[in-house]
């Protein structure tokens, strides 16, 4: 089945320590995006690609950092995570924008814990 | 500022009877809305769309309306059974189509 995947599930860390989550898909769509959902809140988008085409909402901290080296993979890296990171972690792809109207899906999420 | 807001508590309702959420936005010009649904410690699962000149979309159990005057939309499960019980998310995705912003979310439980 076609379908977005993330590794780990369950990523703990400590202070300060870099961090690297990462998705795949097998759906070959054009847009990726990470989001970041802490208990009980709304996934927050973090950024996409469109394509290699990345972007980043003006509210993302710098500490969050992505790359996507081709259609099926993207990356997640946080350079120094502090411990109001820990939250859940959700990949999604879509279509892209021009090809019928999107939907988003999702992985399963990787919950990152930092001690 | 911007602003996504649901139901502001959890639902709980009794089994067959209609659930109606509700999603109140500010300062969003969304080019259609969706509407998702989360189990705990899983990722949101798309339900419906419905796009901004559409007064009401239908699937199954489902309807959604959308009314851009009051900048609100509501999600009904009629019927609802147990396995209905979930958090509810809506997501505006604005002009650029790439773009989803989510609310809070509502917590249903459906009681048998």
């Amino acid at each position: 089945d076609a379908m977005v995947i993330q590794n780990p599930r369950y990523q703990v860390t400590q202070f300060g320590k870099p961090v690297t989550l990462s998705c795949s898909q097998t759906l070959n769509h054009n847009v990726m995006y990470w989001y970041q959902q802490k208990s009980s809140q709304a996934p927050k988008l973090l950024f996409h690609y469109y394509d290699k085409d990345f972007n980043n909402e003006a509210d993302t901290p710098d500490n969050f950092q992505s790359r996507r080296p081709n259609t099926s993979f993207c990356f997640l890296d946080i350079r120094s995570p502090g411990l109001g990171d820990a939250a859940m972690y959700l990949c999604a792809t879509s279509r892209g924008s021009g090809r019928a109207l999107n939907e988003q899906f999702f992985g399963p999420g990787t919950r990152l814990t930092v001690l | 500022s911007q602003k996504i807001e649901q139901n502001s508590e959890a639902l709980n309702i009794q089994e067959g009877k209609t659930a109606t959420l509700t999603c109140n936005y500010t300062n969003y010009s969304p080019a259609y809305l969706q509407w998702y649904r989360q189990d705990p410690g899983r990722g949101p699962v798309f339900l419906l769309l419905i796009r901004e000149n559409e007064k009401e979309k239908r699937k199954e159990r489902l309807k959604v309306t959308f009314d851009t005057t009051l900048k609100q939309s509501l999600f009904h499960i009629t019927a609802s059974q147990p396995a209905d019980s979930a958090t509810y998310l809506c997501a505006l995705v604005v002009d650029t189509g790439n773009q989803f912003y989510f609310g809070t979310g509502t917590s249903l439980t459906v009681i048998p």
